[in-house]
């Protein structure tokens, strides 16, 4: 039984496209997490979110307390955001998702 | 500008060898991380630390690793001895304020091989 559970797990887009990729969880938590994952491996943290909504340049990262579920939007898409998109989330533990590859073709 | 570094960048090692990771969060951070990333598993939490004090080593084998802070600049993961399952990218990250919540700001990693 995985705590976190992303989808996607793997997604095509063309340059331009918007993006959704949507993050359940089943435990209670304080924060929930969005990484990114550059191919050469590097992890930048992009949100940290315990209620509503933020955004961050083109990324828009929201949050369902009550529903237990999170999406992270990528508007107008370029291949620059090609990556693997970890959620996570924090509370007595913490625990990941496996990630969702998303690839933006020019 | 401010970044987390890890020591070394790669390891391989033959098994039974002791391997020492380290790590240094941003200056001012007092919250680090130790994690690790295989492709079987993803991403796992192996522990964290507070003011040098672990808080939670509890996703971290015992009988093998052992993680500690010697001062407040340096940060050490430590495998003795060393399995081919161990073979993960190790990944220190560290938190602005010591809050567990806010932006963790990751290492580039230590990507260890076990032979």
């Amino acid at each position: 039984k995985n705590e976190v559970e992303q989808s996607p797990q793997n997604l095509t887009a063309q340059e331009g496209e918007f993006i959704t990729i949507n993050c359940s969880y089943s435990v209670g938590i304080s924060a929930l997490h969005w990484l990114q994952q550059h191919p050469g491996g590097g992890i930048v943290s992009l949100f940290m979110l315990s209620s509503g909504k933020k955004k961050h340049g083109r990324l828009i990262a929201t949050i369902n307390i009550q529903e237990k579920h999170s999406s992270l939007h990528i508007t107008a898409s370029h291949p620059r955001d090609s990556a693997v998109y970890i959620c996570a989330v924090t509370g007595n533990q913490f625990y990941f998702g496996t990630g969702t590859s998303l690839t933006v073709i020019p | 500008d401010a970044r987390v570094t890890q020591t070394p960048r790669h390891k391989v090692t033959e098994m039974g060898q002791e391997v020492t990771m380290r790590c240094q969060p941003i200056l001012g951070h007092n919250t680090v991380f130790w994690y690790r990333q295989t492709m079987m598993q993803g991403l796992e939490l192996l522990a964290y630390f507070r003011n040098r004090a672990p808080l939670d080593d509890s996703g971290m084998p015992k009988d093998r690793f052992s993680a500690e802070m010697p001062d407040a600049t340096l940060a050490t993961l430590k495998i003795q001895p060393s399995e081919p399952r161990d073979s993960a990218v190790y990944f220190c990250a560290s938190v602005l304020r010591g809050s567990a919540y806010n932006e963790q700001f990751f290492g580039p990693g230590t990507r260890l091989t076990v032979l």
